[in-house]
């Protein structure tokens, strides 16, 4: 059975600061996906992770993925308000079986 | 391009009433899928479609029914509502076999069941 683990679950940041979250996943899977989503909205795709060693940049956000470690990281870089929402990672098995993670609660206080 | 749609956006129910959440998709996705979302739990599969036609079960299918007779649309039944059925109901779909093809989310539909 494939479980997905997120770490820290809740986050506290002041703007400007730096964090990483980390997403370990317990099967073989070479793609993995990252999710935010805002207070009673619905889920938007950040990134699409789809090989050992892939890493993608989009403004202050970075996530990479180490298929043999089964370990993907969201960075977040000079952290602003605006990245205040919980981000979720997934895995996939065989592109039919998302399994997601319990979701990361961030808060950036100014 | 409406993306993904599900109707309604709100629902109450009494414990037994059976309904149906509709849930379409204007970018002939092959793949769709529908979730729950409960408080620290994430989202977790209910029932997934590769195709009209074929569906499957995800992690927590019981008391749950799907079909999927067009790509388009991928109605979830609840036959008889249950209050552990409370909980935020996603659909979703993305285009497979497209090398990273993400999933795209509908707005929800949050479901309290008395």
């Amino acid at each position: 059975e494939l479980k997905v683990e997120q770490n820290p679950l809740f986050l506290s940041m002041q703007e400007g600061k730096n964090y990483t979250i980390y997403c370990n996943y317990s099967t073989t899977s070479d793609r993995l996906y990252w999710y935010r989503q805002d207070p009673g909205k619905s889920l938007e795709s950040l990134f699409v992770l789809l090989s050992n060693g892939a890493v993608k940049q989009e403004g202050r956000l970075m996530a990479s993925l180490d298929t043999k470690a089964r370990l993907s990281t969201l960075h977040i870089t000079a952290a602003v308000h605006d990245l205040s929402a919980t981000y979720f990672c997934a895995v996939d098995i065989d592109e039919e079986n998302f399994v997601f993670g319990p979701g990361t609660r961030l808060s950036v206080l100014p | 391009n409406a993306g993904v749609t599900q109707t309604p956006k709100f629902q109450v129910l009494k414990t037994g009433q059976s309904m149906t959440l509709q849930c379409a998709q204007d970018m002939n996705h092959e793949y769709m899928s529908w979730y729950r979302q409960d408080p620290g739990m994430g989202l977790r599969l209910i029932h997934y479609s590769v195709g009209a036609g074929i569906t499957d079960q995800g992690e927590v299918p019981n008391g749950y029914n799907v079909s999927r007779s067009t790509t388009e649309d991928f109605p979830l039944r609840l036959l008889s509502a249950a209050p552990s059925q409370t909980s935020v109901y996603f659909c979703a779909s993305s285009s497979m076999g497209l090398p990273g093809g993400t999933q795209y989310f509908g707005p929800g539909t949050r479901l309290t069941v008395l």
